[in-house]
C-alpha cells in the first residue's frame, strides 16, 4: 500500500477484555515495529519484527501483551485483560530492512479502557 | 540508561518567524539522529537523520544540527507557516545498524497567525 495502515483508528474497551490491533506496513518493508505512546510520554518501544528472525520482544510491558506477524506482513498486536493503564496510543512503523533507516510511521490505534 | 531531552516543552509563535527547538541526549553508543513531525492525531514523519560524521542536515524549511561532541542537536524552523503546528520529536538511534531508538518527549510548537 501506499503508507502503513493500521485498524482500527479507535478502540474502547471494558477493563479485563482482550483487544487485537493491527498494523499493514508498507509493501516490500522487512522491518516492523510496535510503539505506545502515552500522553505527555516519548514513544516506548515494545516490538521489533526483521524478516524471518525471532522477533525482539524485550519491550513488551506484561506477558499479556503479544504480537506476531504473519507472513512477512500483516502483525497483530493482542493485549489480554486490559487494564486501565493500558489506555494509549499505539503506533506501529516500518522501514526497509531496520538498520539506522527511516520509519515510515501508521496514524496509530487509540485505544481507551474504561 | 538511554535519554533524550527536548526544550522547551512547548512553543507559540507568530506566523512567519523562525524558531528553533534542541535536543540534548544520553545515548551509547551513539549511531543517528532524526527529528520527526507529529501533527495530532497522526503518526510521526520524518525529517532528517544525521549520522555522526554529519553536523547539519536540510529540508526544506527545517534544518537540523548535530554536536556529537557535546551531545546536542536543534531544528531550525525558517519562515514558519500555520501548517508547522506540530509536535516535534527527538530521536537517537543507538548501535551501528541498530534498530533501538530512544524518543524524547517533543516540543509542542504553535504557530499563530
Amino acid at each position: 500500500g501506499a503508507g502503513v495502515s493500521q485498524s482500527p483508528s479507535n478502540k474502547v474497551t471494558e477493563k479485563g477484555k482482550d483487544v487485537e490491533l493491527r498494523c499493514d506496513p508498507i509493501s516490500g518493508h522487512t522491518a516492523l515495529y510496535w510503539y505506545r505512546q502515552s500522553l505527555g510520554q516519548g514513544l516506548e518501544f515494545l516490538i521489533y519484527f526483521q524478516g524471518n528472525s525471532a522477533p525482539d520482544k524485550s519491550g513488551l510491558p506484561s506477558d499479556r501483551f503479544s504480537a506476531e506477524r504473519t507472513g512477512g506482513s500483516v502483525s497483530t498486536l493482542t493485549i489480554q485483560r486490559t487494564q486501565q493503564e493500558d489506555s494509549a496510543v499505539y503506533l506501529c512503523a516500518s522501514s526497509y530492512r531496520g538498520k539506522g533507516e527511516k520509519l515510515f510511521f501508521g496514524s496509530g490505534t487509540q485505544l481507551s479502557v474504561l | 540508561k538511554n535519554q533524550v531531552e527536548q526544550s522547551p516543552q512547548s512553543l507559540i509563535i507568530l506566523e512567519g518567524k523562525n524558531c528553533t527547538l534542541q535536543c540534548n541526549y544520553t545515548v551509547s553508543p551513539f549511531s543517528n539522529l532524526r527529528w520527526y513531525k507529529q501533527d495530532t492525531g497522526r503518526g510521526p514523519v520524518s525529517l532528517t537523520i544525521m549520522t555522526f560524521s554529519e553536523n547539519t542536515k536540510s529540508n526544506g524549511r527545517y534544518t537540523a544540527t548535530l554536536d556529537a561532541d557535546t551531545k546536542q542537536s536543534s531544528l531550525h524552523i525558517t519562515a514558519s507557516q500555520l501548517s508547522d503546528s506540530a509536535s516535534y520529536i527527538c530521536v537517537v538511534g543507538s548501535g551501528a545498524g541498530s534498530y533501538q531508538l530512544t524518543f524524547g518527549k517533543g516540543t509542542k510548537l504553535s504557530v499563530i497567525p
